[in-house]
């Protein structure tokens, strides 16, 4: 079956320096990957989306993740935080059994806390 | 581009209370919908979805249902709201076989 775990409820890091968040998956099938982040009392925002092809996705805000089959990772990266960033970050990866529903699987989220 | 409204923001309601929370879905024609519910400090639960008019699948047993009278409006209600309602409620659709969803601004409901 499905999951995501995300590694790390709460990171904390300085700004300008180096932010990453870690997600793992498992799934039965090539799997597409989403990373969304939700800023209080908002929904949630696509990041970026991995389906085929290039394996590194650049996404919104200067984020990008990499997609590496054999560890079964998406980790999120920046390479300088903003204040602006902290945030709630979710990984979420597709279920191929609910293909017509175009159902995906969240990860628990991790909450990134930016230190001026 | 698609653009997904949230009826109310915010709503406080007692227990026992009924409960009728409204999406509607602007830009695209026959999307898949879901909501979804956030208590506080927890991730997404995933309550229902729906991949047309009528059609409504529930993911968890609880007092909550779910109804799609036309196609691009998911009502999301209760006969009798219980504390543990609270949380956050968030609308999605999907359309296509890339699997992203796109959310609204999201409810804050809390039962007091």
């Amino acid at each position: 079956a499905q999951s995501v775990t995300q590694l790390g409820s709460h990171v904390s890091v300085s700004e300008g320096a180096l932010v990453l968040l870690r997600c793992n998956y498992s799934s039965s099938v090539p799997p597409y990957l989403f990373w969304y982040v939700q800023y209080p009392n908002q929904g949630l925002q696509l990041l970026l989306k991995y389906t085929t092809g290039a394996t590194l996705v650049k996404g919104i805000n200067g984020f990008e993740a990499e997609f590496k089959k054999s560890e079964t990772s998406f980790h999120l990266t920046k390479p300088s935080a903003h204040m602006s960033d902290a945030a709630e970050y979710f990984c979420a990866v597709s279920d191929p059994r609910y293909s017509s529903a175009s159902k995906i699987i969240f990860g628990s989220g991790t909450r990134l806390s930016i230190r001026p | 581009s698609q653009t997904i409204h949230q009826w109310p923001a915010t709503l406080v309601q007692p227990v026992g209370s009924p409960l009728s929370l409204e999406c509607t879905v602007e830009g695209t024609s026959n999307p898949n919908l879901y909501w979804y519910r956030q208590a506080a400090g927890r991730g997404l639960q995933l309550l229902f979805y729906s991949v047309g008019i009528g059609q409504i699948s529930s993911e968890v047993p609880q007092n909550l249902s779910a109804s799609r009278p036309q196609d691009r409006q998911f009502i999301l209600s209760s006969k009798k709201l219980l504390l543990s309602d609270s949380g956050f409620y968030l609308c999605a659709q999907a359309q296509g076989p890339s699997y992203e969803q796109y959310f609204g601004p999201g409810t804050r409901l809390t039962v007091t």
